[in-house]
């Protein structure tokens, strides 16, 4: 099975908000709600920052925010700061038990 | 805290099986799934496969003939086994634990990098 589609780079100003789209299929992302999104700096492990769409696990600031229409998911990060130049990747459940990771976002604040 | 810790060889010759390690400390290990996941230099994440604590497993179909994950529960630990590697295998290869939910990945490992050259 195909990796999930995100555009590769996304950018933003301090302050303003930024939205990445995960998109799939009907199999995947469109058939369950259990996609997830990831922040990774260099050299670092992924970070988890949503799980089942849209909720945010303790920690993680409210400012990320997740939501899905048909088979496209969306990470949303609103006031954007420094520290959140990061790449991220939406990951999805899909039949038969395996999980699907997206190919990756470059988000830059300018 | 949970926290995980993987160790494998990281210089491979192509052919040869890539094997790794990954340790929990801390947190429950029956109750959740294990997970392998690597990235390839420049690249995105791509999920190999994970394990119960009763050796239940779920792979990748990509990669399922060439992978084999077990568990030693009596060392809070499991292993990937990835035979046949060649230059694609290549990558940072994390080790991850589950979450309450299917495929949710909360902790990761801190990273293997495994070069496969001649």
């Amino acid at each position: 099975q195909s990796a999930l589609t995100q555009p590769p780079s996304a950018s933003g100003s301090p302050g303003q908000s930024v939205t990445i789209s995960c998109t799939g299929t009907s199999r995947d992302v469109g058939g369950y709600d259990y996609v997830s999104w990831y922040q990774q700096h260099p050299g670092k492990a992924p970070k988890y920052l949503i799980y089942e769409v849209k909720k945010r696990p303790s920690g993680v600031p409210g400012r990320f925010s997740g939501s899905k229409s048909g088979n496209t998911a969306y990470l949303t990060v609103s006031g954007l700061q420094a520290e959140d130049e990061a790449d991220y990747y939406c990951s999805s459940y899909a039949a038969s038990n395996n999980l699907l990771f997206g190919g990756g976002t470059k988000v830059t604040v300018l | 805290q949970v926290q995980l810790q993987q160790w494998g060889a990281g210089l491979l010759k192509p052919s040869e099986t890539l094997s790794l390690t990954c340790a929990v400390y801390g947190g429950s290990f029956s109750n959740y799934y294990w997970s392998w996941i690597r990235q390839s230099p420049g690249k995105g994440l791509e999920w190999i496969g994970e394990i119960n604590h009763s050796g239940r497993t779920n792979y990748n179909p990509s990669l399922k003939t060439r992978a084999a994950i077990l568990v030693d529960t009596s060392k809070n630990q499991f292993s990937l086994n990835l035979n046949s590697v060649t230059a694609a295998d290549t990558g940072v290869y994390y080790c991850a634990r589950g979450g309450s939910t299917p495929m949710v990945l909360p902790f990761w490992g801190q990273g293997t990098l495994v070069t496969v050259s001649s």
